[in-house]
């Protein structure tokens, strides 16, 4: 049951450099998401996707691109990382069909760029 | 957007108290309502919802009741035990399928032994 997965767990930037954090799900949900998580601020949401091919922006976007060229994986790419992008990033995914509505979260991506 | 504002953002109780967690959501097309419970260093998870049809939804030691008419909703946990202790999140959305779910700020509880 493997759910949500992202890596890496992990990461230091340097200001400038780009790098791509990896998110898979094995549920078959249309639905997925990637949020940022800053100390007493809650959950952002940067990135959303409803399928293959179709992705949209959320609140705060700027700064980072996604792809989803498949169901299961929906990267999240950093270009030309800043200090204010240092935070807990959680790719997480929905099947857009449950009366619940629950999201699925992975365990978290803790990125900080020096 | 919706706005979701979540009070209080640290709360400490005596295990076997009760703990409540209020959040308030500005867009009156807000239908669906979740909490989620973040453990440390963990990922959230859902542990209820509730939808603007219900104004209460109870499981086991928590519920949630929701006024439309005020625009805000709260999370109730009865008998509280060490193993609640963790940070909550409300969210809102006018669409289940969640791609426009806005959270509050989170509420870290502390259950004290």
């Amino acid at each position: 049951n493997a759910g949500v997965t992202q890596t890496p767990k992990f990461r230091i930037l340097k200001i400038g450099q780009s790098m791509t954090l990896q998110c898979a799900q094995d549920m078959n949900h249309n639905y997925m998401y990637w949020y940022r998580q800053d100390p007493g601020m809650g959950l952002k949401l940067i990135y959303y996707s409803v399928g293959a091919g179709i992705t949209d922006k959320g609140e705060v976007p700027n700064g980072y691109n996604v792809s989803r060229s498949t169901t299961e994986d929906f990267p999240l790419r950093l270009e030309l990382a800043a200090p204010s992008q240092t935070s807990v990033y959680f790719c997480a995914s929905a099947s857009g069909t449950s009366v619940t509505g629950e999201l699925f979260f992975g365990e978290g991506s803790r990125l900080t760029v020096l | 957007g919706e706005n979701v504002e979540q009070h209080p953002s640290t709360l400490s109780v005596q295990e076997g108290d009760s703990a409540v967690i209020k959040c308030t959501y500005s867009d009156s097309a807000s239908n669906y309502f979740p909490w989620y419970k973040q453990e440390l260093g963990k990922r959230p998870q859902l542990i209820i919802d509730i939808r603007s049809n219900v104004g209460e939804k109870k499981d086991q030691r928590i519920a949630v009741t929701l006024n439309k008419t005020a625009k805000h909703f709260s999370l109730h946990i009865t008998e509280t035990q060490p193993e609640d202790s963790a940070v909550y999140f409300c969210a809102a959305s006018y669409r289940t399928g969640a791609n426009n779910l806005f959270f509050g700020t989170g509420t870290r509880l502390t259950v004290i032994p």
